[in-house]
């Protein structure tokens, strides 16, 4: 199983530009979850999937952040135009089934908008 | 309303002697339990989960774990810490029965004195 798969690993982009973040689940998992961290805030959840679907996404700070989930095997997170203060590590992760399950990590975006 | 509080944000034990790491999680039902370990660069992995089964859980790296409903307490321990286990650690709770989301707690940030 290869896990949950992000890229770019390193992203440094200047303020306006647009922001496109990929993440593969592991096959079989239902659940996909985007997640930011910082020193400031730690981990908030941004937004969640069941099956492809958008089911929750309360946690995008604004307008400028979407997400997508064509298919069962790849979502995007977006952001656009960029800002200096989305600086953060950009994690997504994916579970079996629900909230019961635990959920598997990929190694994150080190995302840096000068 | 749920929560999760991990009382130390740093802990810092010699090598060779014990770990605890500890969680308290407010919860109206019966929850479910987990604590992540987070190395630096790299996205969160799953040490133990607690989900109703039996009240002391043993996880990866010889780290365990014992719900007490009756004090709501999740404490993490180790009987021997290893320099390979510095890294932050996370302790999250779910509540299928109100709601789905993950609480995760702030992190605790474990030094490894060689």
């Amino acid at each position: 199983d290869a896990g949950v798969i992000q890229s770019p690993r390193h992203e440094v982009t200047e303020m306006g530009q647009e922001v496109t973040l990929r993440c593969k689940p592991i096959s079989g998992h239902d659940y996909l979850f985007w997640y930011r961290q910082t020193m400031m805030r730690g981990l908030e959840l941004l937004i969640y999937f069941n099956n492809n679907v958008p089911i929750d996404d309360s946690g995008m700070p604004e307008d400028r952040f979407s997400a997508k989930m064509p298919n069962a095997s790849f979502s995007t997170l977006k952001i656009q135009p960029s800002e200096p203060r989305d600086s953060a590590v950009y994690f997504c992760a994916s579970s079996p089934r629900g909230f019961d399950q635990p959920q598997h990590f990929g190694d994150g975006t080190r995302l840096s908008i000068l | 309303a749920q929560s999760v509080t991990q009382l130390d944000s740093h802990v810092s034990v010699s090598e060779g002697t014990p770990v605890l790491l500890r969680c308290n999680y407010s919860s109206s039902y019966s929850p479910s339990l987990f604590w992540y370990v987070q190395h630096p660069n790299k996205g969160l992995q799953l040490l133990l989960k607690y989900t109703s089964a039996a009240t002391l859980v043993k996880g990866i790296n010889g780290f365990e774990a014992e719900f007490k409903k009756s004090e709501t307490s999740f404490h993490l321990t180790k009987p021997s810490a290893h320099m390979s286990d510095a890294a932050e650690y996370f302790c999250v709770v779910s509540d299928l029965n109100t709601g789905n989301q993950f609480y995760f707690g702030t992190g605790t940030s474990l030094t490894v004195i060689p």
